[in-house]
């Protein structure tokens, strides 16, 4: 199922730096998430949107930033990233009539040191 | 306070016993409960919506209010239902965003 794409899907960066992970989908919906799993934490709502203009905070926004250039595309970016920030990072999608169904990407794992 | 406790962090069991995966909720109006699946390698992806009380791959499970409970059962494990599996709430408002418990990680021994 490659509706919901993330790149990269590994990556590894220094403390201090910016990265941007990146989610496109081509299923046609209007809502995005970025969500991080940590484990014995499960998964932790970092920001949603409802569409190109509608951006929210989640539960752990902090330390993270994004955009969603269209409505198929949804950038997480860490401003400076940090070590407590290394987790697998997932992109979902949703439509608006269906919030509950939400469709994931593959995951982007990344790891700061 | 909106909220999804699932105890367990792993439960292990052997081929062909039953099992029962926890999940305790925390909502203040009616709620909307889900449980999503990770196998190994495959994607997060929603198993069953308490609405539908449908089976699926055996699975079902009951919304059970005065406990506050949506726990997940197999009468017969099977190998393949080994996977991670996460308890969701629905929750209030206009957003009604999923609550995600913490999982309980499911191994079916042989």
């Amino acid at each position: 199922d490659a509706d919901v794409t993330q790149t990269p899907r590994n990556r590894i960066t220094k403390t201090g730096k910016r990265i941007m992970l990146e989610c496109s989908q081509t299923k046609g919906h209007d809502r995005m998430y970025w969500y991080r799993q940590d484990p014995g934490l499960g998964l932790r709502l970092i920001y949603y949107s409802f569409d190109v203009k509608d951006i929210n905070k989640g539960e752990i926004s902090d330390g993270y930033s994004v955009s969603r250039q269209a409505q198929a595309k949804f950038s997480l970016s860490l401003e400076s990233a940090i070590p407590n920030q290394t987790a697998l990072y997932f992109c979902a999608t949703s439509d608006s009539g269906r919030v509950y169904e939400q469709y994931f990407g593959p995951g982007t794992r990344l790891t700061v040191t | 306070a909106q909220r999804v406790t699932q105890p367990e962090k792993l439960l292990s069991v052997f081929k062909g016993a039953p099992v029962e995966l926890k999940c305790n909720y925390s909502y203040s109006g009616s709620p909307e409960l889900f449980w999503y699946v990770q196998y190994s390698r495959q994607r997060l992806q929603l198993l069953l919506r308490h609405i539908s009380r449908e089976s699926i791959k055996g699975f079902t499970a009951d919304l059970n209010k005065g406990e506050t409970s949506f726990h997940l059962k197999k009468p017969f494990a099977q190998e393949e239902d080994s996977a991670m599996y996460y308890c969701a709430l629905r929750g209030g408002g206009s957003q009604g965003n999923l609550i995600f418990g913490k999982g309980t990680k499911l191994s079916v021994k042989p």
